[in-house]
C-alpha cells in the first residue's frame, strides 16, 4: 500500500541527547515536510524539502536539522539545542510544481524528553 | 509565521446535530484544505478546494472556498460519534511570482465532541 510511515511511534530520550525521527514515503511525492504539534495549537512547519538534496527552514527551524538524500526519505534530527523538544512530530508529503499540492500525513512520532 | 483564525475552538454537540466551523485570514489563499485528526494520529485530508466560491461535498461534509479567497467553511450534517476529533483548516498562498510553492498555513483546530 502507498503511504507515509514514521518510526518510532513513541520515543523517549534524556535531555541533552540528539534524536533522529524517521519519515519514509512511497507515494512518489517530490516534496516532504516536518511539522511540530503542541497541545491546543495548530501545526507549525519545521523544515520542508521540494527536491532531493535541497531543503528550506520553516517557521520554527531552530534546534532541528534535516537531510534529503533520497526522494523517499526525509529524516528529522532534534538536537540538544532545541529548548523544548517534547512534542508530537508529523511528517507530510505532496507533489510539487502543481497547484494541487495536497499534503498527506504520516501517523506521527510522539517524542518525550526526560 | 502567519496563522489562520479558526473558530470555534471547541464544540460540544448531540448526535444528529449539524456542525459548522470556519477559517479566516487577512491574506488571500489559492487553496483551502480541511483535515481531521484523531487522537494520537496524523491528520487525514477531508476536502480540498481550489477556486473562489467552490462548494464541495464529501458524504456528510460540505466545504466552501470563500468568494474573497480569505476564508473557508466546513459543515458536517447529522453528526455521529465517530465525527469526534480535531478539525483543521489549511491554506496555501501563491508566491509573489504567482506559482504555488506548497507551504501550508494551518488554523489552530476545532475540537469536536459528539454526545450519543
Amino acid at each position: 500500500d502507498g503511504g507515509i510511515t514514521q518510526s518510532p511511534k513513541y520515543l523517549f530520550r534524556k535531555e541533552g541527547q540528539n534524536v533522529t525521527l524517521s519519515c519514509e514515503q512511497n507515494l512518489n511525492h517530490d516534496a516532504m515536510y516536518w511539522y511540530r504539534q503542541d497541545p491546543g495549537q495548530g501545526l507549525r512547519l519545521i523544515y520542508y524539502s521540494q527536491i532531493v538534496n535541497d531543503f528550506q527552514k520553516g517557521d520554527i527551524a531552530e534546534g532541528y536539522s534535516v537531510s534529503r538524500e533520497k526522494k523517499e526519505s526525509f529524516p528529522l534530527t532534534v538536537t540538544s539545542a532545541q529548548k523544548n523538544p517534547t512534542a508530537f512530530y508529523l511528517c507530510a508529503s505532496s507533489f510539487s510544481g502543481s497547484p494541487y499540492n495536497e499534503q498527506f500525513f504520516g501517523p506521527g512520532t510522539r517524542l518525550t524528553v526526560l | 509565521g502567519q496563522q489562520l483564525n479558526q473558530s470555534p475552538q471547541s464544540m460540544f454537540i448531540q448526535e444528529g446535530e449539524d456542525v459548522s466551523m470556519n477559517c479566516t485570514s487577512s491574506s488571500i489563499f489559492n487553496t483551502w484544505l480541511w483535515y481531521k485528526q484523531d487522537p494520537g494520529e496524523g491528520p487525514v485530508l477531508l476536502i480540498a478546494l481550489y477556486k473562489a466560491g467552490e462548494l464541495t461535498s464529501n458524504g456528510r461534509l460540505t466545504a466552501q472556498f470563500g468568494i474573497t479567497r480569505k476564508d473557508s467553511f466546513l459543515n458536517i450534517s447529522a453528526s455521529i460519534p465517530s465525527d469526534v476529533g480535531i478539525y483543521f483548516c489549511a491554506g496555501q498562498r501563491e508566491s509573489a511570482g504567482g506559482t504555488s510553492y506548497g507551504k501550508l498555513t494551518f488554523g489552530q483546530g476545532t475540537i469536536l465532541t459528539v454526545h450519543p
